[in-house]
């Protein structure tokens, strides 16, 4: 069935280093591929998505890019903040209203 | 503009007690779902609608119940609460249309003793 693994957190990093959060993916045919991100005491919120393989999603310095022949969706960033320190989902589209999420990867920066 | 409005913001209720949680959007989208968040766990779907009058269950659909007489709102109904149910619950809709992005309310957070 589908299914999606995130790396286990929490990951703590000092500002302005490189972050990268792995996500994989189990799935039939091409599903949309997406990070949400939830800050502390909010709901979720979309960073980045990517519809097909090969693509590229991109917000607030955030990358991911959409592998197939991985089957990966890893999120990087190059210099984070302590703004960054979030709780970030993989999620994939199954169908026209469901999403399958990953458990989340807590993320801590330190000044 | 609003979004996605979710109330109450905390509640915590006592075994056998019933309540609902209410969820408004302002963006008329078709689409409208509840989920719940369990602690280290991602986000598991209980009840989801394709537009008012239009119900179906999720994943975790049992304890619960929903109806949706409008498009803005989806209340979500626990008719007796167990410990189980503790959890954040999160609202959330989207046009139900191409990559389908959802957006999410700020989630209430019930406690069940």
């Amino acid at each position: 069935g589908n299914s999606v693994t995130q790396m286990e957190g929490p990951v703590t990093l000092s500002e302005e280093a490189f972050l990268t959060i792995n996500c994989t993916y189990t799935a039939t045919g091409y599903p949309s591929l997406f990070w949400y991100v939830q800050y502390p005491g909010e709901g979720l919120q979309l960073l980045l998505k990517a519809t097909k393989a090969d693509d590229k999603g991109s917000n607030k310095g955030f990358e991911a890019t959409y592998r197939k022949e991985t089957t990966s969706f890893h999120l990087e960033k190059g210099s984070v903040q302590v703004s960054d320190s979030a709780v970030y989902f993989c999620a994939l589209k199954r169908s026209n209203y469901q999403l399958i999420w990953g458990a989340g990867t807590k993320l801590i920066i330190k000044p | 503009n609003a979004g996605v409005t979710q109330t109450p913001k905390f509640r915590i209720l006592k075994i056998g007690q019933s309540m609902t949680l209410q969820c408004t959007q302002d963006m008329n989208h078709n689409y409208m779902y509840w989920y719940r968040q369990d602690p280290g766990m991602g986000l598991k779907l209980i009840y989801y609608s394709v537009g008012a009058g239009i119900t179906d269950k999720g994943e975790v659909p049992n304890g619960y119940n929903v109806s949706r007489s409008t498009t803005e709102d989806f209340p979500l109904r626990l008719e007796l609460a167990a410990p189980s149910q503790t959890s954040v619950y999160f609202c959330a809709s989207s046009t139900g249309t191409g990559t389908d992005t959802q957006y999410f309310g700020p989630g209430t957070r019930l406690t069940v003793l």
